[in-house]
């Protein structure tokens, strides 16, 4: 069981918004930030949002994070085929050791 | 282009060891800490261990401290996994990966190897 806590399957429609929610304690989301990774099966997974809310060189801003207090979310917009992957989100943890979400399969519709 | 090319890997008994490497290119890799991240087939990643910039912080996940040991070698632009004692549930794709900003140890993982398979059974 993971330490941070996603739902394991979100789903859209090319087009519309879907959101990804991430939820942790005091301990880990609280105390830090937040990133989220884009996997594809068969590939490493690709940093998609740090700091919470920053997306590196590349990243469409069609994707967009946001935390509040213990809880981090991804929205993407605009929802394309291409976006149908495995979301990660990422932190670490008061006692030293980084934590990942178990991980969102999206499906586009 | 920044890169992480990694070695090593493989089969191994219970009980075994097995040493990972990961050469590091495109980036001043003394400014920046590294990670180990493991994912078994058909789960989430899994941080392993992480090593600071000039090795004086390292940490474990609770599931292999005591076992794992990491390193780097900042004169070959190297980083290193070494897996002792290993066990089935150690299985997995193991990737290295770098942070995104100097000076942070706790931060975003923006490169990543290729990745390497460490299957544990006799």
């Amino acid at each position: 069981q993971s330490v941070l806590t996603q739902p394991p399957s979100v789903s859209g429609a090319p087009g519309q918004r879907v959101t990804i929610s991430c939820t942790g304690s005091s301990s880990n989301i609280g105390a830090y930030d937040v990133h989220w990774y884009q996997q594809f099966p068969g590939t490493a997974p690709k940093l998609l949002i740090y700091g919470n809310r920053n997306r590196p060189s590349g990243v469409p801003d069609r994707f967009s994070g946001s935390k509040s207090g213990t809880s981090a979310s991804l929205a993407i917009t605009g929802l394309q085929v291409e976006d149908e992957a495995d979301y990660y989100c990422q932190s670490y943890s008061l006692s030293g050791s980084g934590v990942f979400g178990g991980g969102t399969k999206l499906t586009v519709l | 282009e920044m890169q992480l090319v990694q070695s090593g890997g493989g089969l191994a008994q219970p009980g075994g060891s097995l040493r990972l490497s990961c050469a590091a290119s495109g980036f001043k890799f003394d400014d920046y800490a590294m990670h180990w991240v493991r994912q078994a087939p058909g789960r989430g990643p899994e941080w392993v261990s992480g090593i600071s910039w000039d090795s004086r912080s390292i940490g474990y996940a609770d599931a292999v401290k005591g076992r794992f040991i990491i390193s780097r070698d900042n004169a070959k632009n190297s980083l290193y996994l070494q897996l002792n004692s290993l066990r089935a549930d150690d299985s997995a794709f193991y990737f290295c990966t770098k942070i995104l900003s100097t000076n942070y140890y706790y931060y975003a993982m923006d490169v990543w190897g290729q990745g390497t398979t460490v299957t544990v059974s006799s």
